[in-house]
C-alpha cells in the first residue's frame, strides 16, 4: 500500500511565524502535491513537483513556497503565517506521468494561525 | 475557460434511498476521477473513467461518463451510514488534476 505521511495532524502557530509542513511518501512516486481544503471550496492546488528540485505553481501559490530536496519528501513553507492561512493542508503523491494520474493523499495537517 | 460544477453541494439522504451527485463541464474532459473523503479523513481514490459513455460499478456505486465527455455522475443505491462523507470529482486540467467543490453526503438513519 502507498503510504503518504505528514509531520503533524494539528498545528497552532502565531501570525508572522515561519511554518514548515513536511510530507513523505514511500512508493517512489515522481509527483507530489500540496493542497489546501476549506469548507465549500474543495481542494485547491498550492504547488506541485514532478521531480527533485523541481516545482510548479498551482492555483493559489501566493504566500507559500516549497522544497523538494529528496524524491520522497516535499515540504510546504509559509514564510510569514497569516490568519487567512488557517486551513487543512493535504499532501498527495502520484506515480510517474503527467500529474493527472491517481493521487494518494496523506492524513492532512490542520493548521491554525492565531 | 473551462468550468466544472459539482452538484449538489450538500445531500441529505434517508438510509436505504438512492442518490446521485454530478460533475458537469463546459468543455470536453479527457478523463474524470472520483474520490471519497470520510469525516475527519483524507480523500481516497475510487475510480477513473476515460471512455465516452463508460459505466463502472463498485458494489452499490455506479459511475458514469457522459457520451460527450462533459459530465459524469456517481449514483449510490440503498444508501448506508458508511456512505457518509464528501465525494469529489477530479479532472485533468493541463498537467495537473483539478477537483470539484465536492458533494457532502449526510445519511439519516
Amino acid at each position: 500500500d502507498v503510504k503518504v505521511t505528514q509531520s503533524s495532524r494539528y498545528l497552532v502557530k502565531r501570525t508572522g511565524e515561519k511554518v514548515f509542513l513536511e510530507c513523505v511518501q514511500d512508493m517512489d512516486h515522481e509527483n507530489m502535491f500540496w493542497y489546501r481544503q476549506d469548507p465549500g471550496l474543495g481542494l485547491r492546488l498550492i504547488y506541485f513537483s514532478y521531480d527533485v528540485k523541481m516545482k510548479e505553481k498551482g492555483d493559489i501559490p501566493e504566500g507559500y513556497s516549497v522544497s523538494r530536496e529528496k524524491k520522497e519528501r516535499f515540504s510546504l513553507i509559509l514564510e510569514s503565517a497569516s490568519t487567512n492561512q488557517t486551513s487543512m493542508y493535504l499532501c498527495a503523491s502520484s506515480p510517474a506521468g503527467d500529474g493527472t494520474d491517481t493521487q494518494y493523499f496523506g492524513p492532512g495537517t490542520r493548521l491554525t494561525v492565531l | 475557460g473551462q468550468q466544472v460544477m459539482q452538484i449538489p453541494q450538500y445531500q441529505h439522504v434517508q438510509e436505504g434511498e438512492d442518490f446521485t451527485t454530478y460533475c458537469n463541464s463546459s468543455t470536453t474532459l479527457s478523463n474524470i476521477q472520483w474520490y471519497k473523503q470520510r469525516p475527519g479523513g483524507h480523500p481516497v481514490f475510487l475510480i477513473q473513467l476515460v471512455k465516452s459513455g463508460e459505466v463502472k460499478k463498485q458494489k452499490r456505486l455506479t459511475f458514469q461518463f457522459g457520451e460527450a465527455k462533459k459530465n459524469s455522475s456517481l449514483h449510490i443505491t440503498a444508501t448506508q451510514t458508511t456512505d457518509v462523507g464528501t465525494y469529489f470529482c477530479g479532472w485533468a486540467a493541463g498537467n495537473k488534476l483539478t477537483f470539484g467543490g465536492g458533494t457532502r453526503v449526510l445519511v439519516k438513519p
